[in-house]
């Protein structure tokens, strides 16, 4: 069963970088055809980041995000990344990975999420 | 960019039904079937309850249902059940230029 774990620094400065990853382990992740990152504010609801597919490369962003965000998958590491640019206190949310076997919605699995506070 | 309008809170006693909305326009919900519903208790990940509109996931209880109608799509709980405490987030795919999906702001629901 395909299980996802993000990684990464859980504090971030701001103007810089921050730099996630989720590694996928008891599957392959050519196992699923899109990778998506999704993030929560504390106390708030979701918002959706971006998205990739495995075979085509293709990666489709929310538009409020898409000039800060890059999205990239390794095969060879089993493992899919993020990074956002530039980031201010807006961007303090909790970060999940997911994917899906559905093709309209994120039905998982999903990652248990890493919080990541932008502070100096 | 706005996200779909959920109420903040909903509450039920054991055994009861509740109904959440989500209104959204017709570039998102009104615009085609793509609306999910999530169930998320504190500190987890989200869980698929509902998509396209009313299909239900292998393994979810059959006491969720979810309907549509115009702009608004609707989660119903029926047999209200303690565990059932929860946020409940939708989300649906807005048709734009590009296209992204976009969530709720999420609903609390609360057992008696």
């Amino acid at each position: 069963q395909v299980q996802l774990q993000e990684s990464g620094p859980g504090l971030v400065k701001p103007s810089e970088t921050l730099s996630l990853t989720c590694a996928v382990s008891g599957g392959s992740i050519t196992s699923r055809n899109w990778w998506t990152w999704v993030r929560q504010p504390p106390g708030k609801g979701l918002e959706w980041i971006g998205e990739t597919h495995q075979v085509t490369g293709t990666t489709n962003y929310n538009p409020s995000l898409q000039s800060r965000v890059t999205l990239s998958l390794d095969k060879s590491k089993n493992e899919f990344s993020l990074k956002v640019n530039s980031v201010n206190a807006a961007d303090t949310a909790v970060y999940y990975c997911a994917t899906t076997s559905l093709s309209t919605t994120w039905g998982g699995p999903w990652g248990q999420g890493t919080l990541v506070i932008v502070s100096s | 960019q706005s996200a779909l309008t959920q109420p903040a809170s909903v509450s039920g006693s054991p055994g009861q039904s509740i109904t959440i909305s989500c209104t959204g326009t017709s570039s998102d919900i009104g615009g085609h079937n793509y609306v999910s519903w999530y169930q998320q208790h504190p500190g987890n990940a989200p869980k698929l309850i509902i998509y396209d509109v009313s299909s239900r996931p292998s393994g979810v209880s059959s006491r969720f249902s979810g309907s549509k109608s115009g702009n608004t799509a609707s989660l119903t709980i029926s047999g209200l059940q303690d565990e059932d405490e929860a946020d409940y987030l939708c989300s649906s795919y807005r048709t734009s230029r590009p296209s992204y999906y976009v969530f709720g702001i999420g609903t609390k629901v609360t057992v008696l």
